[in-house]
């Protein structure tokens, strides 16, 4: 059964880092395109980044360029985003999902991030 | 503009038949698709490239598009339907996604 688990998530203070991972089983891992999406509380769903299957190319909103990460490690079927210089307005559910096509076919149940002093 | 617009809100009565519509510039692209999101919930995959409904998803629901608009209707509600729903386009080369603002559909 393809699974997507998120961790990494926590209370952090504004301007700092958090780390978010995601592990993935039951696919080759190799052959998607992964993505992360987001959602402030009670509002919608954001895109955040997008990364390529061989990890070449990097896709970024606006809101996140620059301040944001996306990796992945094929060899352990992770996914991994890099937060910094975190601002209130990051606060959310942070899911990792899987492309298929130009959409998503799976997510994971997210982790959340919590910006505040 | 750069942005998919969707109804904050439709509601319905069970046994109707509910429409619900997103409309953008980014529709053009080839595949655009809809997920839902129960309250406390993961988003799913309900319908994608525009008219193809998920295998696990109910007949119930289908999806098209006509031009810059992409239609998600939903026959005979249940109230297990009752939750959020995002329309979702990106382009071809992978170097954007963008999601309408929701949809809260209600069961009376």
């Amino acid at each position: 059964e393809v699974h997507l688990a998120e961790s990494g998530g926590g209370l952090v203070q504004p301007g700092g880092s958090l780390r978010l991972s995601c592990a993935t089983a039951g696919f080759r891992f190799g052959d998607y395109l992964m993505t992360w999406v987001r959602q402030a509380p009670g509002k919608g769903l954001q895109w955040v980044a997008n990364i390529k299957k061989d990890g070449s190319n990097r896709y970024y909103s606006d809101s996140v360029k620059g301040r944001f990460t996306i990796s992945r490690d094929n060899a352990k079927s992770s996914l991994f985003l890099q937060l910094s210089d975190l601002r209130a307005e990051d606060t959310g559910v942070y899911y990792c999902a899987r492309n298929w096509e130009t959409g998503v076919d799976v997510w994971g149940n997210g982790t959340t991030v919590i910006v505040s002093s | 503009s750069y942005e998919l617009t969707q109804p904050p809100s439709v509601s319905v009565s069970p046994g109707q038949t509910a429409t619900i519509t997103c409309s953008g510039d980014p529709l053009t692209n080839p595949y655009n698709y809809w997920y839902q999101q129960r309250s406390g919930q993961a988003p799913v995959l309900v319908i994608y490239k525009n008219t193809e409904r998920h295998p696990r998803i109910s007949e119930r629901f289908s999806g098209s598009r006509s031009g810059t608009t992409l239609t998600l209707t939903i026959s005979d509600v249940r109230a297990e339907d009752e939750a959020d729903y995002y329309c979702q386009s990106g382009d071809i080369s992978d170097t954007y996604r963008i999601f309408g603002g929701g949809t809260k559909l209600t069961v009376l």
